[in-house]
């Protein structure tokens, strides 16, 4: 059975800091690994990424993938407090498997 | 707005009502997707149609009962629920059935009293 597992399941830090966010998983047949945000309802996509050691970036986000460790990481650098929110980290798999396997996410509060 | 419409936003029902929960979306994509979201725990897989055709039935008890009319609405009819069933019901579509990202909608807040 596919898993995603998610450390840290919350954290606290003030603005300007740099948090780092774990997503590690087993998965058969893996095809790629995603990232969202979920502020209120609808999760929005921040990165998929599918290589090892290729840095995604968006802004002040980054991520990147290790796929012979089997796992992840989402960093955020200076903070602000629209970062609030849960982030979810998914695996997707082939062999026409559907749909996505997600992790529990990791709730990040940012204060001011 | 997400490209995937989702309504209610909110739903109080009690166990022996019937009731449905409607996702459109505006992506052009083919495959539609419900997953269930609890309370501390990950996002659950309920049902996938790829085409109008259901793909995927992830061991979902019978009260819950999908509906995919075409490629751009999806349905879920709900009777005679549990109090356990009340969660986030997130709907999401994506290109083609196993093909990520899957962009998801506002989802339904179901109350089941």
């Amino acid at each position: 059975e596919d898993k995603v597992v998610q450390s840290p399941l919350s954290l606290v830090v003030h603005e300007g800091d740099t948090v780092t966010l774990n997503c590690s998983y087993e998965v058969t047949n893996f095809r790629s690994l995603l990232w969202y945000k979920q502020e209120k309802k609808a999760p929005t996509f921040l990165f998929m990424l599918t290589s090892s050691g290729i840095e995604k970036k968006s802004g002040r986000l980054s991520s990147i993938l290790d796929k012979k460790e089997l796992f992840s990481i989402l960093n955020i650098t200076a903070t602000q407090t629209g970062d609030s929110a849960i982030y979810l980290c998914a695996v997707e798999a082939g062999g026409g498997a559907d749909g996505l396997t997600f992790g529990k996410g990791t709730h990040l509060i940012i204060q001011p | 707005e997400t490209g995937v419409t989702q309504t209610p936003r909110h739903l109080v029902m009690g166990m022996t009502n019937k009731k449905s929960l409607k996702c459109e979306q505006h992506l052009g994509h083919n495959a539609m997707y419900w997953y269930k979201q609890s309370a501390k725990k990950p996002l659950e897989l309920m049902f996938v149609y790829n085409f109008k055709e259901q793909t995927e039935n992830n061991s979902v008890p019978s009260r819950f009962s999908p509906e995919c009319p075409n490629s751009s609405h999806l349905f879920l009819h709900l009777h005679t629920l549990q109090p356990e069933d009340s969660a986030l019901y997130l709907c999401a579509s994506s290109q083609d059935r196993g093909r990520a990202p899957l962009h998801f909608g506002n989802g339904t807040r179901l109350t089941v009293t």
